[in-house]
């Protein structure tokens, strides 16, 4: 059964820093893996999707990485700015199924402090 | 830009009484979702639908629960019987799943339901 951990569960920044989120799952045959961005309350918004095939995807200031073999993906935001805070969740998909179910991690709450 | 749209926002019940929950998936996406997220837990897949049948459920989606797609714009998840542990934001999903063209799911803003 498929597995995803994120760390660290909580991340406090001061604005404008660098700053890496982790992801990992437990079953290395994937098909994609995408991240989401969740504002409290509120429904998940897509940021970027990574297919298996793939090494990494960058949209803006986001930039994600996926290391099949070693069950790894990092999300890399640079110059963070308040609005960014929000719980950024990683989900992956097995296989090679169509229309398979998304497998969720818990999230990294980030805040990012003016 | 396309969405995934779902009413209500907020859904109050009493314990024992059906609820459906509505979502309007992207208009040519041919995989619709739910899925649910319990206060302070992970995101939990429910169910998939594809061609008018669901192609898979977990083993959350037991026979409480139940999808239909009534027309053809419309995605519905009944809940027979509402539980106090069914208090969850429910989530619908949708993809369009043609391979080299995407398979990235979106996500719905939610319907909260509480049951009293």
């Amino acid at each position: 059964k498929q597995e995803v951990t994120q760390i660290p569960a909580a991340l406090s920044v001061p604005e404008g820093e660098n700053l890496v989120l982790n992801c990992s799952f437990t079953d290395s045959a994937i098909y994609n893996l995408q991240w989401f961005r969740q504002d409290p309350g509120k429904g998940l918004t897509s940021l970027l999707l990574i297919q298996s095939s793939q090494r990494e995807q960058t949209s803006g200031r986001l930039n994600a990485s996926l290391d099949k073999s070693s069950g790894r993906s990092t999300l890399y935001i640079a110059a963070s700015q308040p609005g960014d805070s929000a719980t950024y969740l990683c989900a992956v998909r097995p296989g090679e199924t169509s229309g398979s179910r998304l497998t969720f991690g818990e999230g990294t709450q980030l805040t990012v402090n003016p | 830009e396309p969405e995934v749209t779902q009413t209500p926002s907020h859904q109050v019940t009493q314990m024992g009484q059906e609820v459906i929950l509505r979502c309007v998936p992207i208009s040519n996406h041919l995989y619709f979702y739910w899925y649910r997220q319990i206060l302070g837990q992970k995101v939990e897949f429910l169910v998939s639908f594809y061609n008018n049948e669901i192609s898979e459920k977990s083993e959350i989606f037991d026979d409480q629960f139940s999808v239909e797609r009534p027309d053809g714009s419309n995605f519905t998840l009944k809940i027979r019987s509402t539980k106090l542990e069914d208090s969850a934001m429910y989530f619908c999903a949708s993809s369009l799943e043609r391979v080299g063209i995407g398979t990235e799911a979106f996500f719905g803003q939610g319907t909260r339901l509480t049951v009293v």
